[in-house]
């Protein structure tokens, strides 16, 4: 599975954007970028997911340029229940099944 | 989507024993992976449990220390053996659906504490 690398830690405040690159350099023709969050004393939730280009969905929207080596999670106007934990993952679209590899993920802290 | 439900929560356990975490989902899946994460930590993947068959183990975790059962397509346990502080993690439940994306769920977690 491909090594993603993601910044340790950000700092935003209230209505701000946040936006959060992940380098996945080595990421095979037929993985998939996911994002996952995870707020304390849980599990990591499912975010976003996409291959090229960019995806929307309700909660974030997901940069990905044509050479796949990086992706970048955008979080419009944040509030301080964004805090969390944010993890980038890479691997095969449609495999159940397929082992996940988290790396350190990053730490968001939303201030008022 | 799917639902899983871990129990127990949290457990203060005495070092040298065993503590089996059960992990229930409300579908039928074929796969289910526990993961650990230690306090601070990313989540690591212990082992995927098969139905029907032995569950398969990540470098670094073994079957002795770490046995899983997984009787049937929506129910797997495991155990934390022979306990000791160092197993103070929280311990997670997960499978993947796969539909429009390919998505994992996963359990709110056990919290385990060695003393």
């Amino acid at each position: 599975l491909a090594k993603t690398t993601q910044p340790i830690s950000m700092d935003s405040y209230e209505g701000q954007e946040v936006n959060i690159t992940c380098s996945h350099n080595n990421i095979a023709t037929n993985d998939y970028i996911t994002w996952y969050q995870q707020f304390p004393s849980q599990g990591p939730r499912f975010i976003i997911q996409g291959y090229k280009t960019k995806v929307t969905n309700e909660v974030a929207s997901l940069f990905i340029p044509a050479d796949r080596k990086s992706s970048t999670l955008s979080l419009p106007r944040v509030s301080l229940s964004d805090t969390a934990v944010y993890y980038c993952l890479v691997g095969p679209h449609g495999a159940a099944g397929n082992k996940l590899t988290f790396g350190g993920g990053t730490r968001v802290l939303v201030k008022p | 989507s799917a639902v899983i439900s871990q129990k127990p929560s949290r457990d203060i356990c005495q070092r040298g024993t065993s503590l089996t975490i059960q992990c229930q989902v409300d579908s039928q899946v074929t796969m289910m992976f526990w993961y650990r994460q230690q306090p601070g930590q990313s989540l690591t993947l212990i082992a995927t449990a098969n139905q029907g068959s032995e569950a398969t183990y990540e470098s670094g975790f073994v079957i002795d220390k770490f046995p899983i059962s997984r009787p049937n397509l929506t129910f797997s346990t495991l155990t934390v053996s022979n306990m000791s502080p160092e197993d103070s993690s929280i311990y997670l439940c997960s499978v993947e659906v796969v539909s429009k994306n390919t998505e994992a769920f996963f359990g709110q977690g056990t919290r385990l504490t060695v003393v």
